[in-house]
């Protein structure tokens, strides 16, 4: 099942803050975050496993809610290299059978 | 070196005909993915397979069918094209269940 990210678009200014948030009614095994910029191809920022854990990869972090199945990305003091689409991909239990992908989120960075 | 290699990266053609599109990956990776992304930029799982398994999203039409030399390589074959088959299609490798690293795409148009 679609796990359901949020919001859908954010505009920030530069060195703004942004969070983004991803939801599944079923039970994760793990959360993956990529960004696509237009007409490339989806970059893998990082995974989250249950258990709860956090993670950070420069200005970017996130969390992982188990008990909620939940994950939310943070953009720290956004740049313009920043700007793209995020996608949360999701797995459950058993083989690999790939990611189950959210809408995304867009995300703009003005300077 | 390219981890995650595609050709063609655009592909036209007519209903009706079959195509291929090739993948390979430098990564020593145990497991490639095809992913197909719509028109609405939804990323959507096709097929996932390793040297044990292929695991096959229900929803896929059996005109598509993954063929895999060796490790390195997962083909796409697409019978009897569609319209509705126009998108990019992304391969994508990872070790075991962990981030997937994705290929440039191949932009297939269908007329």
């Amino acid at each position: 099942q679609q796990p359901v990210q949020s919001p859908q678009a954010v505009i920030l200014r530069e060195g703004e803050d942004a969070v983004i948030n991803c939801s599944s009614s079923k039970a994760l095994y793990s959360v993956h975050w990529y960004r696509q910029k237009h007409g490339e191809a989806p970059v893998f920022l990082m995974i989250l496993l249950k258990g709860g854990e956090q993670k950070g990869h420069d200005k970017i972090s996130a969390s992982f809610n188990e008990k909620k199945q939940q994950s939310s990305l943070y953009l720290t003091a956004s740049q313009l290299s920043y700007s793209g689409t995020y996608f949360c991909g999701t797995e459950q239990g058993g083989g690999a059978d790939g990611l189950t992908f959210g809408k995304g989120t867009h995300l703009i960075i003005q300077p | 070196d390219t981890a995650v290699s595609q050709t063609p990266k655009y592909l036209v053609t007519q209903m009706g005909n079959d195509k291929s599109i090739k993948c390979e990956q430098n990564l020593g990776h145990d497991t490639m993915y095809w992913y197909k992304q719509d028109s609405k930029k939804f990323l959507k799982i096709m097929f996932s397979y390793n040297n044990k398994e292929l695991i096959i999203n229900e929803t896929v039409p059996n005109r598509f069918s993954p063929k895999s030399p060796d490790k390195a390589h997962l083909n796409l074959h697409i019978n009897s094209l569609e319209l509705g088959d126009s998108a990019v299609y992304f391969c994508a490798s990872s070790q075991g269940r962990g981030g997937k690293y994705f290929g440039p795409g191949t932009r297939l148009t269908v007329t």
